[in-house]
């Protein structure tokens, strides 16, 4: 158990729906980070949240979203889906806001199917 | 231009041997950092290692900061081993601690 947690695992839906995929850090770490993992793009990173606030942002959809809460948990909502969203996203965690090194911890993952 | 980028793209060895893996980069990246996906697809952290050698069991990397590239040797490969390995790095005087990574080395060891 790395500590960062993701839930759900899996999720299944449909074309048009919306998820929302949550993020717990690991226990003292104040940044959370997004990545998308599919096929054709590998491991990309979406956005960063530190201590609350939007710190960085990637290759994200505008359709695409997320928040951090007052407790550090984050939420990403993915909104009108489409089949090419159909991937692993990860959560990441670090102490700090900037260059995680040792302390940057991934998540197992939630695996969005889109039909 | 290719900021990560590793080869070989596939490996496949037969249990027991031993493999080098290797990752280039570009000078806009520093910080290196290996990671394994293993086949249920969660991201293990195996070295942070920005230069010089470190070695874990029968894992060690390399990185040769000045000439961009970075080594990862598997001693005594087992079937545990499988799953993908990724190089990644931070965006050189970056202010945020997001990763670049490269699109990994496929590994399959066979019994």
């Amino acid at each position: 158990d790395s500590g960062v947690t993701q839930t759900p695992k899996h999720l299944i839906t449909a074309t048009g729906q919306r998820v929302t995929l949550r993020c717990s850090p690991r226990s003292g770490d104040l940044s959370v980070y997004w990545y998308q993992q599919s096929l054709d793009q590998g491991l990309q990173f979406l956005i960063q949240y530190y201590n609350g606030e939007e710190r960085a942002k990637g290759n994200i959809l505008e359709r695409f979203s997320a928040q951090q809460f007052p407790d550090l948990h984050s939420e990403l909502n993915l909104s009108s889906l489409e089949l090419g969203d159909s991937a692993l996203y990860f959560c990441a965690s670090s102490v700090g806001d900037a260059w995680g090194g040792y302390g940057y911890t991934f998540g197992s993952g939630t695996r969005l199917t889109v039909v | 231009g290719i900021q990560v980028e590793q080869s070989p793209p596939d490996l496949i060895l037969q249990e027991g041997a031993n493999s080098t893996l290797r990752c280039n980069f570009s000078d806009s990246v520093n910080n290196l950092q290996w990671f394994h996906q293993n086949p249920w697809g969660q991201l293990i952290n195996l070295f942070y290692i920005p230069s010089g050698t470190k070695q874990n069991g029968r894992l060690s990397a390399t990185t040769v900061a000045t000439e961009r590239y970075s080594l990862l040797y598997i001693s005594s490969s087992q079937t545990t081993d499988s799953g993908v390995y990724f190089c990644a790095a931070f965006l050189r005087g970056g202010s945020q601690g997001n990763l670049i990574f490269g699109k990994g080395t496929k590994l399959s060891v066979k019994p």
